[in-house]
């Protein structure tokens, strides 16, 4: 069956450090692969779009990788701040018109 | 401001009745959608509509219906509620397939008592 799952529920770093998220699918191919961020009682809010014949994105303090063959992307924040601390999502689209999301990672940056 | 916006961000109302959630966006999006967020906060395509053409359908019950009157706006309605639909409603919007990203609007929290 298909799965996106971002590797853990919560990330505790702190700040300064480098943020790392992953996120992992099986049985997708998937076009596109994107990043958000959602804080409490708010709507996600697009990151990064990686496309599937590409290995790295960055913008700003974010980097996003994308390895089509272990099936996976990184999400890294660097220099993190408290401001940082929110629930990050990965979502992809297999080519079927669809995003679907993944569980989401609550980071949180500690000062 | 160029935005999703959704009405109501708050709803709350008795099992079995029939509510309404609208959605417009200003954006010149040629696509919108509906997302479900469960307590778990996992999102959950239910809607896409493309240029007021329904593309996408999820295996949703039939008592969710969308409607979009024109490419600006895509309205939910959803009869006989149950509590089993209590979620976290988002609309989004997007331009093409989806490869400048989504945009969302701010939610409809819905709690069916």
């Amino acid at each position: 069956s298909q799965k996106i799952e971002q590797n853990s529920e919560a990330l505790n770093i702190q700040e300064g450090k480098t943020a790392t998220l992953t996120c992992n699918y099986t049985n997708y191919s998937p076009a596109y692969l994107q990043w958000y961020r959602q804080d409490p009682g708010r709507g996600p809010v697009f990151l990064l779009l990686i496309r599937e014949n590409e290995k790295e994105k960055r913008k700003e303090r974010l980097k996003v990788t994308f390895d089509t063959t272990l099936k996976q992307s990184l999400f890294h924040i660097t220099a993190s701040q408290p401001a940082d601390s929110a629930t990050y999502l990965c979502a992809l689209d297999s080519h079927t018109g669809k995003l679907i999301f993944g569980q989401g990672t609550t980071l949180q940056v500690k000062p | 401001d160029t935005a999703v916006s959704q009405t109501p961000k708050y709803l709350v109302t008795q099992m079995g009745n029939d509510k309404s959630i609208k959605c417009e966006q200003n954006l010149g999006h040629d696509t919108m959608y509906w997302y479900k967020q469960d307590s778990k906060k996992f999102l959950k395509i239910m809607f896409s509509y493309n240029n007021k053409e329904l593309i996408i359908n999820e295996t949703v019950p039939n008592r969710f219906s969308p409607k979009s009157p024109d490419k600006a706006h895509l309205n939910l309605h959803i009869n006989s509620l149950e509590l089993g639909d209590s979620a976290v409603y988002f609309c989004a919007s997007s331009q093409g397939r989806q490869a400048n990203g989504y945009t969302f609007g701010s939610g409809t929290r819905l709690t069916v008592v």
